[in-house]
């Protein structure tokens, strides 16, 4: 069936770095790919998403591109502030799965001052 | 305008018992899914409710199920509870059924502990 898988964390950075996050797919057909983020105490939040290859989502500084060729969806930005401390997660809903989102095990990321 | 609400924000019941969580959309949307999130883990659906009815259902057993009222919101009920089902319900919101996947508004979520 379809599924996600992340990089494992936890993920410790300093203020101003670069973030990275992998997320890479296994799906029939062609998916639409999602990030989402949850702020400690929260819910979910839609980050960015992607419909089709090659599509790029961004959000908040946030940036991820759709490779069908390396089935992959990696969550990047540029210069991370503390309040992006959160988990985040990459999920996919394809026609093959009824549109249902099916979650990575989530990333967290905590970002020092 | 309101956001998705869930009530209530925790709960802690014993083995055996039932539990009832509620859920309600975002103003305007009409669907509503539910997920669970055991600690440390991705959300995994459990079902979604669109013009009253259960359209889609994840790999859950029937103790899990479910109502959405005229007015869209929803309950989740959780028969016969295990230690295995303690985790953060999540209620998420959407508009037009299945294609609603593109844009869900998540709850914060209620926090269930079975002892």
């Amino acid at each position: 069936g379809d599924s996600v898988t992340q990089m494992e964390g936890p993920v410790t950075l300093s203020e101003e770095a670069f973030l990275t996050i992998n997320c890479t797919y296994t799906a029939t057909g062609y998916p639409s790919l999602f990030w989402y983020v949850q702020y400690p105490g929260e819910g979910l939040q839609l980050l960015l998403k992607a419909t089709k290859a090659d599509d790029k989502g961004s959000n908040k500084g946030f940036e991820a591109t759709y490779r069908k060729e390396t089935t992959s969806f990696h969550l990047e930005k540029g210069s991370v502030q503390v309040s992006d401390s959160a988990v985040y997660f990459c999920a996919l809903a394809s026609r093959s799965n009824d549109y249902k989102l099916s979650f990575g095990a989530g990333t967290t990321v905590t970002v020092r001052a | 305008d309101a956001g998705v609400t869930q009530s209530p924000t925790h709960l802690i019941k014993t083995r055996g018992q039932q539990v009832t969580l509620r859920c309600s959309p975002k103003s305007g949307h009409d669907t509503v899914s539910w997920y669970q999130q055991a600690l440390g883990q991705g959300p995994q659906f459990i079902f979604q409710y669109y013009e009253e009815e259960e359209r889609q259902r994840g790999n859950f057993p029937d103790r899990f199920s479910g109502h959405q009222f005229p007015n869209y919101s929803s309950e989740l009920n959780v028969n016969a509870l295990l230690l295995g089902d303690s985790a953060l319900y999540l209620c998420a919101s959407s508009l037009g059924g299945v294609q609603g996947v593109y844009e869900q508004y998540f709850g914060p979520g209620t926090r269930l502990t079975v002892t």
